[in-house]
């Protein structure tokens, strides 16, 4: 039950122009999304959230934007750095209901060239 | 700044055997979980514990699995008789009293082969 999906397993960005990584779900009772950035060797590490009642969330070089109609959101970084380069997981849940409704995309590995 | 950590990086077992994964939760939390990503798939919930006592599981997490915190540092995930298809990377993950449960901090992960 692919619940939430990320379509492109990879992304190349030049350095300084914006990487945009998207993610779609299927679960219209989803309330609450998250993207998680994993470095080799490392585990996942928290990013930003989005709650469903907002379109979009902002923190430093990282926005996400939520289009609920269309089941979709997006994570923008700029300008995107060689130090981003890393696994992004796209992940959503039921918040009242905890970890054991979140559900994690396969993610997107983004290269940011130098 | 404190980290989660995980032994070993890297466990190779036969079918049948048990395991035990370890992993050292930043010292203050108070929030555990384990999750598993078989290669190539997407990060799957395990398990969360909280006082003691498992707060919710997976249907993944059957009677094969149990956790255990035996001495109030390490928090440990057993598998009695691995499978196959237990072969992953499995994280730990932790969080202090006062953050939101989905800002967890993870360890490096143990991977698992079991052949």
């Amino acid at each position: 039950d692919q619940q939430v999906k990320q379509n492109s397993p990879s992304l190349s960005v030049q350095e300084g122009r914006i990487s945009i990584l998207n993610c779609d779900y299927t679960n219209s009772m989803f309330d609450y999304f998250l993207w998680y950035k994993k470095y080799p060797a490392e585990g996942p590490t928290f990013l930003i959230s989005i709650s469903s009642i907002k379109d979009k969330n902002e923190d430093g070089r990282f926005t996400v934007f939520l289009n609920k109609s269309a089941k979709h959101l997006s994570l923008h970084i700029v300008p995107s750095q060689p130090g981003d380069s890393a696994v992004y997981f796209c992940a959503a849940a039921t918040i009242q209901t905890g970890a054991n409704n979140l559900f994690f995309g396969t993610g997107t590995r983004l290269t940011v060239i130098p | 700044e404190p980290e989660v950590t995980q032994t070993p990086s890297h466990q190779v077992t036969q079918m049948g055997q048990e395991v035990i994964l370890r992993c050292v939760p930043i010292s203050n939390h108070l929030y555990f979980y384990w999750y598993r990503q078989i290669l190539g798939q997407k990060v799957e919930f395990l398990v969360s514990f909280y006082n003691n006592e498992i707060s919710e599981k997976s249907e993944i997490f059957d009677d094969q699995f149990s956790v255990e915190r035996p001495d109030g540092s390490n928090f440990t995930l057993k598998i009695r008789s691995t499978k196959l298809e237990d072969s992953a990377m499995y994280f730990c993950a932790s969080y202090p009293s006062g953050r939101a449960w989905y800002e967890q901090y993870f360890g490096p992960g143990t991977r698992l082969t079991v052949t």
